[in-house]
């Protein structure tokens, strides 16, 4: 059984970029939920995917939007970076109707 | 006011000392997670619990249904405990609220 693995593990972007971060579920989960850790702050969820379907949705703009593709494995977009988005990206896989979210290792996205 | 609240916010023990953080939320739940976040990000769930009491080596989590409360205690610590600590409550939309998170530091 493979763990949660999350690409790329660092990342500099520039300030009105965009950013694409991966995420690879833990075999035989169908849920991916994405959270952003700001430093010193805990994870804020940011939504939720089931069967590549938003499936709920934290209080974040817009220009932050994901894809979870046929293998539940998932994507989150960011749009025109701002300084603020830099943070700990992290991901979690679980099935649905079963509790227990499993995380990856994260990625850490840095706006300059 | 935060979802979670976990305290203290900061904590330094001498090695062996007996540990207890504590988190408090205030939404219903179907489950609380304690996480162990070390340096560098990465995220370990320690517990998952509904109800009562689980015990997995030196670590105990408990909760309160009830008063909506839960805390994690780990006795004999050990400079290897040194980690953030958070508390994370799931909602019924199968929706995750974190604490901020406690700070041990586990002084030899």
């Amino acid at each position: 059984e493979t763990g949660v693995t999350q690409s790329p593990t660092h990342l500099i972007k520039t300030r009105g970029q965009q950013v694409t971060l991966r995420c690879s579920s833990q075999s035989g989960h169908n849920t991916v939920s994405w959270y952003q850790q700001a430093l010193g702050q805990g994870p804020q969820f940011i939504f939720q995917y089931y069967r590549e379907e938003e499936n709920g949705r934290g209080n974040f703009p817009p220009r932050f939007s994901g894809l979870q593709f046929p293998n539940y494995s998932s994507e989150l977009n960011v749009n025109a970076l701002e300084l603020d988005d830099s943070a700990l990206y992290l991901c979690a896989s679980s099935f649905r109707g079963r509790e227990g979210q499993y995380f990856g290792p994260g990625t850490r996205l840095t706006v300059t | 006011k935060n979802e979670v609240e976990q305290s203290p916010q900061n904590l330094t023990a001498q090695e062996g000392e007996f540990i207890t953080i504590n988190c408090s939320y205030s939404v219903g739940i179907s489950a609380l997670h304690w996480l162990q976040q070390h340096p560098g990000g990465g995220i370990v769930s320690l517990f998952m619990l509904s109800s009562g009491k689980k015990k997995h080596g030196r670590l105990i989590a408990t909760i309160n249904i009830q008063e909506k409360h839960s805390s994690l205690h780990i006795t004999a610590s050990h400079p290897r405990d040194s980690a953030v600590y958070i508390c994370a409550v799931l909602t019924g939309a199968n929706n995750l609220f974190f604490g901020t998170g406690t700070r041990l530091t586990v002084i030899p």
